[in-house]
């Protein structure tokens, strides 16, 4: 099973809400992933959890806040968006095994629009 | 630091035609090696990867990507395609001793396949 879920699929908010996005793998993976993906690009890195610790965050803006409460789920928390954030989100996890390339495996995506 | 290089943005070919795209990176330590996947409004779907082995790695959809060390290379092939083989296709390297989440991704290329 190579199986990641995302919820939702799709999330319309405005500027003034506050939403979460959600992913969730059953496959053992101690690494997760949250990319962001416009149309006709390639994802870019947002954040890593390694271990349920964050190691990496690609200089995201605090309006977007990562969270991870175990070692299968991984959450996005969305305050106070602007429309260009408007994009694919997709989740990801590997296995986490230190020192070395690792193969990620994605979920759906969620399709967000920020009026 | 690692580069990966589609070179087509676009390939349109007719049903049951062949088909190469095509894939150049760049790393002065060993990768491994993916092609993803994406189909229209979806996520991303591991297609194939080269880890280590033989040079010739195959999926279960009849696509196959040879390893090329010495031209740095790792087109995707199909002696055939589909109507269903529509989609985005991503080449993406990950490298020894990178960071975790190292996975560097091409600009994508578009196969389109007409009737």
């Amino acid at each position: 099973d190579t199986e990641v879920t995302q919820t939702p699929k799709h999330l319309v908010m405005g500027m003034t809400n506050k939403k979460s996005l959600k992913c969730e793998q059953h496959m053992g993976h101690r690494a997760m992933y949250w990319y962001k993906q416009k149309a006709k690009k390639p994802p870019e890195l947002m954040f890593v959890y390694s271990y349920e610790k964050l190691s990496i965050n690609e200089s995201v803006p605090s309006r977007f806040s990562p969270e991870c409460p175990n070692s299968s789920l991984l959450n996005l928390h969305l305050h106070a968006l602007q429309p260009e954030d408007s994009a694919l989100y997709l989740c990801a996890s590997s296995k986490g095994l230190a020192g070395g390339p690792e193969t990620q495996y994605f979920g759906p995506g969620t399709r967000l629009l920020v009026l | 630091a690692q580069s990966v290089t589609q070179l087509d943005s676009q390939v349109p070919v007719f049903e049951e035609a062949p088909v190469e795209l095509r894939c150049n990176y760049s790393s002065s330590v060993s990768v491994y090696l993916f092609w993803y996947v994406q189909y229209p409004n979806q996520g991303l779907q591991l297609l194939l990867k080269y880890l280590s082995g033989s040079t010739l790695v195959e999926s279960i959809n009849g696509f196959e990507a040879e390893f090329n060390k010495s031209q740095t290379s790792f087109h995707l092939r199909k002696p055939s395609v589909h109507i269903s083989d529509t989609a985005e296709y991503f080449c993406a390297v990950s490298a020894y001793g990178g960071s975790q989440g190292n996975l560097i991704f091409g600009k994508g290329t578009k196969l389109s396949v007409k009737p």
